[in-house]
């Protein structure tokens, strides 16, 4: 079993809204990021916390931001809900150079 | 520029035979190579990954890959393939870009390998 959890497992929004994920991974997991996998497609990545601030963005528009906490746990919010958004979120979190550890992600759903 | 390339859409092999599931990768330096397997609905599930050392680098449920810095690839063998391997394999390079301190992850657009009975 992963150590890192999101929830929740599936989420159905409408357009416009605003919608968090939430994600918790191990305790001395300072770094967390997260990515975007729509249908058919590789993740992508969206950005990467380090020690509670933001150390690299991907190719997204600012509707997408993001929090880390000190107890390891992450967010990834998402405002103005387009149809495109639709995806498989996923997080990862990494203790040490070169590993990454996965969740079970978040399937959203815009409708 | 795409940093990691898997040509092929999908891999089919019958059980008990070899598989290969191909990746080149293009990134300045020396790479940090990973494959991960994701099934249906779920997250993605580590398998192996080479930072330095071997060129054969092994890993989880029987899997290997082979660091070949001349040619760029990071191939995904298996030497006798199972029905329960069918899944969505993905590899990935991790790259440091301008601004981050850290390292990214940049992933191929998967394979879908499917083991025949």
């Amino acid at each position: 079993e992963t150590g890192v959890t999101q929830s929740p497992t599936h989420l159905i929004k409408t357009r416009g809204q605003q919608v968090t994920l939430r994600c918790s991974s191990q305790s001395g997991h300072n770094t967390v990021s997260w990515y975007q996998q729509a249908l058919g497609q590789g993740p992508q990545f969206i950005f990467q916390y380090y020690r509670e601030e933001e150390n690299g963005r991907g190719n997204f528009p600012p509707r997408f931001s993001g929090l880390q906490f000190p107890n390891y746990s992450s967010e990834l919010n998402v405002n103005a809900l387009e149809l495109d958004d639709s995806a498989l979120y996923l997080c990862a979190s990494t203790p040490t150079l070169g590993g990454y550890t996965f969740g079970s992600g978040t399937r959203l759903t815009v409708v | 520029a795409q940093s990691v390339a898997q040509p092929e859409d999908q891999v089919n092999v019958a059980e008990g035979n070899p598989l290969t599931v191909k990746c080149t990768y293009s990134v300045s330096g020396n790479p940090y190579l990973f494959w991960y397997v994701q099934y249906p609905n779920r997250g993605l599930q580590f398998l192996l990954k080479y930072i330095t050392g071997d060129n054969l680098v092994k890993g989880s449920y029987g899997f290997e890959a082979e660091f070949n810095k001349s040619q760029t690839s990071f191939h995904l063998k298996k030497p006798s393939a199972l029905v329960s391997d069918s899944a969505l394999y993905f590899c990935a390079v991790r790259r440091r870009d301008r601004g981050s301190t850290l390292g990214r992850l940049y992933f191929g657009r998967g394979t879908q390998l499917t083991v025949w009975p």
